[in-house]
Order: C-alpha cells, then structure tokens, then sequence
C-alpha cells in the first residue's frame, strides 16, 4: 500500500514565523503535491514537483515555497506565516503522467 | 479554465436507501476522474478512477460512471450504511500540466 506521511497533524505557529511542512511517501513517486483545504474552496494546489529539485507553481503559490532535495520527500515553507494561512494542508503523490494521487492525513495549521 | 461543480453541498439519506451523488465539469478534455472520500479532519481516500476511455468502473457498492461529452459523472451508492457519512469528492486530470481540480464536495449523511 502506498503511504504518504506528514510530519505534523496539528500545529500553532506565530504570525510571522517561518513553517516547515514535510511529507515523505513510500512508493517511489516522481510526482508530489501540496494542497490547502479551506470551507466553501475546496483544495486548491499551491506547488507540485515532477522530479528531485524541480518545482512547478499551482493555483494559489503566493506566500509558500517547496524543496525538493530527495525522491521520497517535499517540503512545503512558509517565509512568514500569516492569519490568512490557517488552513488544512494535504500533501499528495502519484506516479508519472495521469495516475491517481494518494493523499497523506493533512496538517491542521492554526497562525494566530 | 477547468472548473469541477457538485451539488448539492450536503445531503442526510435514511439508512439503506440507494442514492446517487453528481459531479459536473466545464472543460470536456479530461484525461481521467475520480471519486475521493474523506473522512472529518482527515486526508482523501481515492475510491474509483475512471479513464477518459471508460464509461463506469464498480468497486463493491459503488459505482462511477462518466459522460465526457456531457460533462458529467456519478457516483452511485447501493444500499448506503451509517459508515459511508463523510465528504465525496470529484476530481478531474485535465490540462498541459495534467492538473488535478477538484469539486467542493457532497457531505452525506446517512441515519440510522
């Protein structure tokens, strides 16, 4: 079974610091995802990557940046967390091309 | 720009009834769909995916069928139990980048 941790499920940080959000898979993905989740949205994907060190922006990148230094692991990087940045973030991952994304448990972020 | 709509929001059925949850989107070009589940606080769980190619896929009670050229798919749920409450999600592939966009999601109830 593929399984996609994250390394947080609940988390309070303060406005202005900086978040580091990871997610790691198991199955040997080149695809990895991040989305956030809010009431009345929907997820919205906020970066991708397609391979070690490559990056692509989403709908909604403002405010975030990714690394991706190894295969099984993509970071998600606040510079400066904001109150409007309280949200469910789920990470995903899915082999090449047009194939189902599994979805890790999500971290709740609350910026107060 | 692709665009996933599920109506209604939310729906409470008497335990046992079969019922039928849909999915509408915008941009005909789709290379997959699928049907997520997700459960209070927690991450998505992919149910049925369905090729571009295919008409319905089955998996236990549940059965996706997809009309491309409508724009539109379904997902139908024999025999719904108290176990099947929770979010389901739509989400199409579609797009150069292969991106996934979701719909906002039913939230079904089922009483006992």
């Amino acid at each position: 079974d593929v399984k996609v941790t994250q390394s947080s499920r609940y988390l309070v940080k303060r406005t202005g610091e900086k978040v580091f959000l990871e997610c790691v898979q198991d199955m040997d993905h080149e695809n990895m995802f991040w989305y956030r989740q809010d009431p009345g949205l929907g997820l919205r994907l906020i970066y991708f990557s397609y391979d070690v060190k490559m990056k692509e922006k989403g709908d909604i990148p403002e405010g975030y940046s990714v690394s991706r230094e190894k295969k099984e692991r993509f970071s998600l990087i606040l510079e400066s967390a904001s109150t409007n940045q309280t949200s469910m973030y789920l990470c995903a991952s899915s082999l090449p091309g047009v194939e189902t994304q599994y979805f890790g448990p999500g971290t709740r972020l609350l910026v107060l | 720009k692709q665009e996933v709509t599920q109506i209604p929001a939310a729906l409470s059925v008497p335990e046992g009834e079969n019922l039928v949850l849909n999915c509408s989107f915008t941009d005909s070009a789709i290379y997959n769909l699928q049907w997520f589940r997700q459960d209070p606080g927690k991450g998505l769980t992919s149910l049925l995916l369905i090729q571009s190619s295919q008409r319905e896929q089955t998996s236990g009670r549940l059965n996706a069928s997809l009309d491309k050229s409508s724009g539109r798919s379904t997902l139908y749920i024999a025999a719904s139990q108290p176990g099947d409450s929770a979010t389901y999600l739509c989400a199409v592939i579609s797009g150069a980048n292969s991106k996934l966009t979701f719909g906002k999601g039913i939230t079904l109830s089922v009483r006992p």
